[in-house]
């Protein structure tokens, strides 16, 4: 099974600017793994923000958007706000098994 | 408003079997998918697997292979996974969400902890 791979931990300051990535050991990602991004705060369920790479759900806040990324997935969120202190994961798939990374805590400090 | 409502907590003995249903309201349970995906304890997300409504067809995370079954009962629209031979390092909480051209795991289930302990 292809691993994943995603920065365990990232600190941006409110108002910055950060770049997340998730990169898969097959190799390069592409738009046909279907990046998905998703949010999850403590005791909650996860909350879908990027699906197919680069598109949004109604409640996706305009500040993030998803993308590829020498070879990688990514998502960078710009004018960061303490609300989204949370942990990320991305996740991809492989002809239809997903497979989701380790994911990045993020810290807004 | 669409709704996916999940069994409650289970706690299990190591070797036996649990089985976890999802129950989907608000929409036509046929359209989309519904996968399963476990998070242990300060743990990241783990794919189970999915279910298709429309035809039953599954698909499994290797890992997961011979110990797990997805299956849906359309009259009830309601999935279920059941997992079999369990450990203790399957104590985890398991949802469910909704998939599929225009839905995206756009809704989760609420997650059911399932334990397992001697």
């Amino acid at each position: 099974q292809a691993v994943v791979t995603q920065e365990p931990s990232l600190t941006v300051s409110p108002g910055g600017t950060v770049t997340l990535t998730c990169g898969s050991s097959t190799g390069a990602v592409t738009s046909g793994h279907y990046p998905f991004w998703f949010q999850q705060k403590p005791g909650q369920a996860p909350k879908t923000l990027i699906y197919d790479t680069n598109n949004k759900h109604p409640w996706t806040p305009a500040r993030f958007s998803g993308s590829l990324l020498g070879g990688k997935a990514a998502l960078t969120l710009s004018g960061a706000q303490p609300g989204d202190e949370a942990e990320y994961f991305c996740m991809f798939s492989y002809s239809g098994v997903r497979v989701f990374g380790g994911g990045t805590k993020l810290t807004v400090l | 408003q669409v709704h996916l409502v999940q069994s409650g907590a289970e706690v299990k003995k190591p070797g036996a079997s649990v089985k976890v249903s999802c129950e989907a309201s608000g929409y036509t349970f046929t359209t989309y998918y519904l996968h399963w995906v476990r998070q242990a304890p300060g743990q990241g997300l783990e794919w189970v697997g999915l279910v298709i409504p429309k035809s039953g067809f599954t698909m499994y995370a290797e890992r997961f292979q011979g110990r797990v079954t997805m299956t849906r009962e359309t009259s009830t629209s309601t999935v279920y996974m059941e997992l079999s031979s369990l450990r203790s390092d399957d104590t985890a909480v398991y949802y469910c969400a909704r998939d599929g051209t225009g839905a995206h795991f756009d809704y989760w289930g609420q997650g059911t902890l399932v334990t397992v302990s001697s």
